[in-house]
């Protein structure tokens, strides 16, 4: 069993779109969460970073972590075909340990 | 400044031959890290480096992969004795601060073909 699972899709939504990408864990260890955008051909870059449990919002994007049940979603409200691109999630386990496990990564394909 | 660059973007070699993989940070920036990633699939950590120091390099998948960073910058993975199952992009990240909200930026990486 992988340390961190996530659907590989793809996915296709239309445009305005509420998306939904998940990741789940098995690693309890892990304290800090997630989540990278790659667009195709490209490196990944961050999109948001969490602490433990809770949600973070950022503009139309909300990271949730559920600890409990080692579940983490990134939210994508009002869909744009820009947002098109690979979504991977990443986690890590306390402060200061810089090794990052990333979960294979969602297609998302927004549909004008 | 600019990003992270790694060169060659582009590397084709026969098996058997010896490669390396440069990596240039953000300026500044603390920590260096290395991964492969492989077509449809999440990056895979190899290693990585505070100042000149290699922290970790769990990741590396055998003893034909090293890597240096001798002055705190400047990173290169070096591949030995390559073989066909070493295709793939390697990519290489860089941070400002260690541990924490560690914000990573990688760099374009670089496409390796053994043939």
């Amino acid at each position: 069993q992988k340390e961190v699972e996530q659907d590989p899709g793809p996915l296709s939504v239309p445009e305005g779109a509420i998306v939904s990408l998940n990741c789940t864990y098995s690693n309890s260890a892990f304290q800090y969460f997630m989540w990278y955008r790659q667009y195709s051909r490209k490196g990944p870059e961050l999109l948001m970073y969490t602490y433990s449990s809770g949600n973070k919002e950022d503009g139309r994007f909300t990271a949730q972590v559920d600890k409990s049940s080692k579940y983490i979603s990134l939210f994508i409200r009002d869909s744009q075909p820009s947002d098109s691109a690979t979504y991977l999630c990443a986690m890590v386990p306390s402060g200061g340990y810089q090794k990052v496990t990333f979960g294979i990564g969602t297609k998302l394909q927004v549909i004008p | 400044g600019a990003g992270v660059s790694q060169s060659p973007r582009y590397k084709v070699t026969k098996r058997g031959q010896d490669v390396a993989l440069r990596c240039d940070p953000i300026s500044g920036h603390v920590s260096l890290y290395w991964y492969r990633q492989a077509l449809g699939q999440g990056p895979e950590f190899l290693t990585y480096f505070n100042y000149e120091a290699q922290q970790d390099k769990s990741g590396l998948p055998n003893d034909r992969f090293s890597a240096e960073r001798p002055e705190g910058s400047i990173s290169t993975l070096t591949i030995q004795r390559t073989e066909q199952r070493d295709s793939a992009m390697y990519r290489c990240a860089s941070s400002l601060i260690r541990g924490g909200e560690n914000t990573q930026y990688f760099g374009p990486g670089t496409r390796l073909t053994v043939l």
